[in-house]
């Protein structure tokens, strides 16, 4: 069984930074690429970025290019997002998502049940 | 960055009927596109890519169809595990990007 179990969220000033962190388990992890999608309370989804599953192909959404960077541990079947200079704005849930095979292609198979990052002074 | 428009943003229907939920691309995007089901307090569920195929595991009540910039999904007779917030998401370009949603209500 797939599971995706997200960690690293809590409350933060901002400006200040937060890693956030997924383990991945129940499927072979170096066989997919991997996606961070957030969701501001009561609002809809938001993709943020996206890794392939040898890192060599990364994107990010405009609103977080810069201050956020995604990277993954195959060793570990880890997958983490870096998130610097945060805003009121990146308050959110943010889902690990897995896509449907190596290459980042924007399908969101399985989610996390998220990490909830709060951004306030 | 393609803008998805879903409409209605509420639907309501009574179990044992039809749905039809719509979503537009700002541009042509193939069939490059997805629906994604969200219940209250829980993650997405992957139902349909490619425009019309479903994951494994959908029942077949769940259809998709269209191409380019239309986009609809159909539930066939709602059951009352269907009730919940639909979302649409096109993965033709970077930003992947979704519609605000349309939550389907009991009617």
């Amino acid at each position: 069984e797939v599971q995706l179990v997200e960690s690293g969220g809590g409350l933060i000033q901002p400006g200040r930074s937060l890693r956030l962190s997924c383990e991945a388990s129940g499927f072979i992890f170096d066989d997919y690429a991997m996606h961070w999608v957030r969701q501001a309370p009561g609002k809809g989804l938001e993709w943020v970025s996206g890794i392939s599953w040898n890192s060599g192909s990364i994107a990010y959404a405009d609103s977080v290019k810069g201050r956020f960077t995604i990277s993954r541990d195959n060793a570990k079947n880890s997958l983490y997002l870096q998130m610097n200079s945060l805003r009121a704005e990146d308050t959110a849930l943010y889902y690990c998502a897995k896509d449907i095979g190596v290459a980042v292609a924007g399908h969101f198979a399985y989610w996390g049940q998220g990490t909830l990052v709060t951004v306030s002074s | 960055e393609i803008v998805m428009t879903q409409s209605p943003a509420t639907l309501s229907v009574s179990p044992g009927e039809r749905a039809t939920l719509s979503c537009r691309a700002s541009q042509s995007i193939s069939r490059n596109f997805a629906w994604y089901q969200q219940k209250p307090g829980q993650a997405p569920r992957f139902l349909i890519y490619g425009a019309s195929t479903r994951v494994t595991g959908i029942p077949a009540r769940f259809s998709g169809s269209g191409s380019g910039t239309e986009f609809t999904l159909t539930i066939s007779s709602l059951q009352s595990e269907d009730f919940a917030v639909y979302y649409c998401q096109q993965y033709n370009n970077w930003p992947y990007t979704f519609g605000q949603g349309t939550k389907l209500e009991i009617k």
